[in-house]
């Protein structure tokens, strides 16, 4: 069974900090996304990425795919209240469609102001 | 824009009872899946689709139904409701597409069987 674990679980920062999280698997993936769920919502897709060593930025947040297209990271720089969220990782098998998608179980981050 | 829209968003259920979450998309896709979201577990698949008449089993099928008349609808069903369907269930729909396979979401289902 193939497994994509993140880390941390939890994750309590104050406004203005860094951080960074992980997505680390055995298994190589051919692509990966990044979710973000805010309470009492479905998950809304970040990015994919596809390449390995494919760095992705969307403002404050940058995204990597590891060179082995293992394991992935997300790190988010000045964090905001507003970037509070649970924060999942999805692997996309060789060949697979969506049917095949693995989640990660999800890093929950809280922004304190 | 609607995209996925689930209904009903809450539902509280005896056990034994039966019931149907509904989920539809206007963006004609043709895949679509129903997860369940439990704490600690993540989000696990439970049905999907991959076009009209065509329904195959995720991770975790067993106490639900599915079928897909329509491109835009695909309905789950509880038979006969169990504490342990106690979750939140979502329904997700893409493109199909064997690169990249973004999803969708609709804003969840929250079902508590007593």
């Amino acid at each position: 069974t193939q497994l994509l674990e993140q880390s941390p679980q939890f994750l309590s920062i104050q406004e203005g900090e860094n951080l960074t999280v992980y997505c680390n698997s055995s298994s190589v993936f051919s692509s990966l996304q990044w979710y973000r769920q805010e309470p009492g919502e479905g998950p809304v897709l970040l990015v994919t990425v596809v390449t390995g060593g494919e760095v992705k930025k969307l403002k404050r947040l940058t995204f990597q795919f590891g060179d082995a297209r293992k394991d992935s990271s997300l790190h988010i720089t000045a964090a905001q209240p507003g970037d509070t969220g649970l924060y999942l990782c999805a692997g996309l098998n060789y060949g697979g469609s969506q049917g095949n998608l693995i989640f990660g179980k999800g890093t929950k981050l809280s922004v304190k102001p | 824009n609607a995209g996925v829209t689930q209904t009903p968003k809450f539902q509280v259920l005896k056990t034994g009872q039966s019931m149907t979450l509904q989920c539809a998309q206007d963006m004609n896709h043709e895949y679509m899946s129903w997860y369940r979201q439990d704490p600690g577990m993540g989000l696990r698949l439970i049905h999907y689709s991959v076009g009209a008449g065509i329904t195959d089993q995720g991770e975790v099928p067993n106490g639900y139904n599915v079928s897909r008349s329509t491109t835009e609808d695909f309905p789950l069903r509880l038979l006969s409701a169990a504490p342990s369907q106690t979750s939140v269930y979502f329904c997700a729909s893409s493109p199909l597409n064997y690169g990249t396979g973004e999803l969708f979401f609709g804003e969840g289902s929250r079902l508590t069987v007593l």
